[in-house]
C-alpha cells in the first residue's frame, strides 16, 4: 500500500503570514490523485484541494496552493494571509487508480494560527 | 442535499456489546468506504465496497463486518465490542476525484 508521510506534527503561523505544510508519498504508480484535507474540531472532513498526478501545474484555491514535485513524490500546501479559521488538523492524502480507490492519508499536521 | 449520512453521531458501548453504524448517500456512488481516526494516526481504512454487492478488507479489518445493502447503503457492525475499537468512524463515498465524508460517530467501548 502507498505510505503517506506528514513530518511535521504541529506547526504554528501568525494571522496574515504564509505558512507551508509538507507531506511526502510513496508509489509506483504513475496516475494518481494527491489531496489536502482540512479537519476543524467539528471534525467534518473539508476538501481544501486537489492536484492530479498528469498535470503538471500546481493546483491553487485561493489562498491554499500546493507545490507538487512528482519526481521527489513531494506535495506542500502553502497557505498564504493566514487567518484564524484556517486552524485545523490538515491531512495529506493519496488515492490510488487500484485498490478500489481509497483515500491512503498522513497523520496529519496541526495547525494553530495566532493572532 | 443531504450526501452522506451517517448515523448515530454518538455512542457508548460496553464491552462485548454489538452494534451497527449506518451510512447512506444519496449522490449515485459507486464505491463507498469506512474508516477510524484515532489521534496521531490519521484515518484508516477499515473496509470498502467498490460497488453494489461487493466488499474488500481494508488496513484494519479485524473486528468489524459490512454490508452494501444496496447502492446508497453501507453498514459498518461491530460484533462484539472491545475498548481497542474506541474511535471516530467516518463513511465516505466517491466520484472519482473527489471524496464525500459523513459526519462521523464517535463511539466509545467501556
Amino acid at each position: 500500500a502507498q505510505t503517506v508521510t506528514q513530518s511535521q506534527p504541529e506547526m504554528s503561523v501568525q494571522e496574515a503570514e504564509t505558512v507551508t505544510l509538507s507531506c511526502t508519498y510513496d508509489t509506483s504508480e504513475s496516475d494518481y490523485y494527491l489531496f489536502w484535507y482540512k479537519q476543524p474540531p467539528s471534525r467534518q472532513m473539508i476538501l481544501v484541494i486537489r492536484q492530479e498526478a498528469y498535470k503538471q501545474q500546481n493546483a491553487t484555491e485561493n489562498r491554499f496552493s500546493v507545490n507538487f514535485q512528482k519526481a521527489a513524490k513531494s506535495f506542500s500546501l502553502k497557505i498564504s494571509d493566514s487567518q484564524l479559521g484556517d486552524a485545523a488538523m490538515y491531512f495529506c492524502a493519496y488515492r490510488s487508480f487500484n485498490s478500489g480507490y481509497a483515500l491512503n492519508f498522513g497523520k496529519g499536521t496541526s495547525l494553530l494560527v495566532t493572532p | 442535499n443531504a450526501g452522506v449520512t451517517q448515523t448515530p453521531k454518538f455512542q457508548v458501548l460496553k464491552t462485548g456489546q454489538s452494534m451497527t453504524l449506518q451510512c447512506a448517500q444519496d449522490m449515485n456512488h459507486n464505491s463507498m468506504y469506512w474508516y477510524r481516526q484515532d489521534p496521531g494516526m490519521g484515518l484508516r481504512l477499515i473496509y470498502y465496497s467498490a460497488s453494489e454487492g461487493t466488499t474488500d478488507k481494508g488496513e484494519v479489518p479485524n473486528g468489524y463486518n459490512v454490508s452494501r445493502l444496496n447502492k446508497r447503503e453501507f453498514s459498518l457492525r461491530l460484533e462484539s465490542a472491545a475498548p481497542s475499537q474506541t474511535s471516530v468512524y467516518f463513511c465516505a463515498s466517491y466520484l472519482v476525484a473527489e471524496a464525500f465524508f459523513g459526519q462521523g460517530t464517535r463511539l466509545t467501548v467501556v
